[in-house]
């Protein structure tokens, strides 16, 4: 069965400060997608990356970036330079990539609070 | 705004009852997915749909239902309602059936007393 682990529960930061947030994951497949979504308080998803199981290179967009090692199974997101507009629950997921590719597994979230 | 539509946007239902929830997906897109989120299970995949056809199935009490139309439209069916149904539910859409970028509706906001 597949598993997506967010260990921190809550992180809080002061605006300018570099954030990452964890995302362990477990599965049985070869091939899998991983997601990072995030939760503003309004509510409303948004998609923010994904990641083919294939691809290990690191991504940045802006001030967010994305490592992800196969190796331990990990998929973390660094915030550069936080600002109060990032404050949101943010959620990490794994995916099947074959027949069941549209079941997702999400992690419990990091609820990200950054200060002025 | 993701160009996803659900409604109804709240709905305050009694155990017992049933309802439905309908979601239109972005123009263009032929994947529909459904998500549960509740305080005590997070966010649960329930059922993803393409062109159609039922593609995946996630944790979707049997007393839940959902089917996409040929207009590519979405209704999902919750049954024999409980007071642990009461959750926000999620639609999203997406161009492909595999690990495409999804769009996120607003969500309904289910209650049930």
């Amino acid at each position: 069965a597949q598993k997506v682990t967010q260990a921190q529960t809550e992180i809080s930061v002061v605006e300018k400060e570099d954030v990452t947030l964890d995302c362990v994951y477990e599965t049985r497949d070869t091939t899998y997608y991983l997601f990072w979504y995030k939760q503003p308080p309004s509510g409303e998803l948004v998609f923010l990356i994904r990641r083919n199981s294939f691809d290990e290179q690191n991504e940045i967009s802006g001030r967010y970036s994305w490592n992800f090692q196969k190796s331990t199974s990990s998929f973390n997101f660094t915030i550069t330079a936080s600002q109060v507009v990032d404050s949101a629950v943010y959620f990490c997921a794994l995916s099947e990539a074959d027949t069941n590719a549209g079941k997702s597994t999400f992690g419990d979230g990091t609820t990200l609070t950054v200060k002025p | 705004d993701s160009g996803v539509t659900q409604t109804p946007k709240h709905l305050i239902t009694a155990t017992g009852q049933r309802v439905t929830l309908r979601c239109s997906p972005r123009s263009g897109d032929l994947s529909v997915y459904w998500y549960q989120q509740s305080l005590d299970q997070g966010l649960q995949f329930l059922i993803h749909y393409y062109n159609g056809e039922e593609r995946a199935k996630g944790n979707i009490l049997e007393r839940f239902s959902a089917q996409q139309f040929p207009d590519l439209h979405s209704e999902l069916n919750l049954s024999s309602l409980e007071l642990g149904d009461s959750a926000l539910y999620f639609c999203a859409s997406s161009a492909g059936d595999r690990g495409d970028e999804q769009f996120f509706g607003p969500g309904t906001r289910l209650t049930v007393l």
